[in-house]
């Protein structure tokens, strides 16, 4: 894995209370992303980071916030936490230039809302 | 909406023989991408082939594309039970946003020994 942590790698947690995830990297990447991984639906972007303080949103961002604040950290927020949200969540992240391309993935978070 | 969509959802084979699996795609694309997830893991990536080019090697994996038809296959030889994974392709979209990749849903591959 390349340099690219996840914590906590599992969390179970009641509906409705808030939750976060973070992601941390150590290559100095400039793009970040999180995903959630659903049988039936693969993977699908939540949001991404571009650079410190510039995010946008993915495919499936509703109930979902992200902050990047330095370079290397990338934070997902469930604002108040629903059992549809139950799901592995993955952190990645890819270069500049030719290196942008192609995505680093993190280990995973498993997530489960009671 | 998910821009790839890998066939077949699962395929078993015994130790030694070849696996392919495709993968079609509904919208121009900068590049394609697959990518291994063994179980529990994060993804991994394996090769990348762009929209002007046919086919590429990586060691054991051969990768074709046909934009004409919009699709792409990974053919693994002589597969080996370390093989057994799930696999996905991944787009990217033509210009800027070239960064951003769309997956399919994988195929799940089992290596007997």
């Amino acid at each position: 894995d390349a340099g690219i942590t996840q914590s906590p790698r599992h969390k179970v947690t009641e509906t409705g209370t808030p939750v976060t995830l973070r992601c941390h990297q150590t290559e100095n990447h400039r793009y970040m992303y999180w995903y959630r991984q659903d049988p039936g639906h693969g993977l699908r972007l939540i949001h991404y980071s571009y650079g410190v303080k510039d995010t946008d949103k993915g495919e499936v961002s509703d109930g979902y916030s992200v902050s990047r604040s330095k370079t290397e950290d990338f934070l997902l927020t469930l604002e108040s936490a629903t059992s549809s949200q139950t799901s592995v969540y993955f952190c990645a992240i890819s270069g500049s230039g030719a290196r942008e391309e192609t995505q680093y993935f993190g280990p995973g978070t498993r997530l489960l809302v009671l | 909406s998910q821009q790839g969509e890998e066939d077949p959802q699962a395929l078993s084979i015994q130790e030694g023989e070849n696996a392919t699996m495709n993968c079609s795609y509904k919208t121009s694309i900068n590049n394609l991408q697959w990518y291994r997830q063994n179980s529990g893991r994060g993804l991994v990536h394996l090769i990348l082939i762009r929209s002007n080019e046919r086919e590429k090697h990586s060691g054991r994996l051969r990768v074709t594309l046909d934009t004409s038809k919009k699709s792409s296959s990974l053919l693994i030889t002589a597969s080996r039970a370390a093989d057994t994974a799930s696999y996905f392709c991944a787009t990217a979209p033509p210009g800027a946003g070239s960064y951003q990749l769309t997956f399919g849903k994988g195929t799940k591959l089992s290596v007997i020994p």
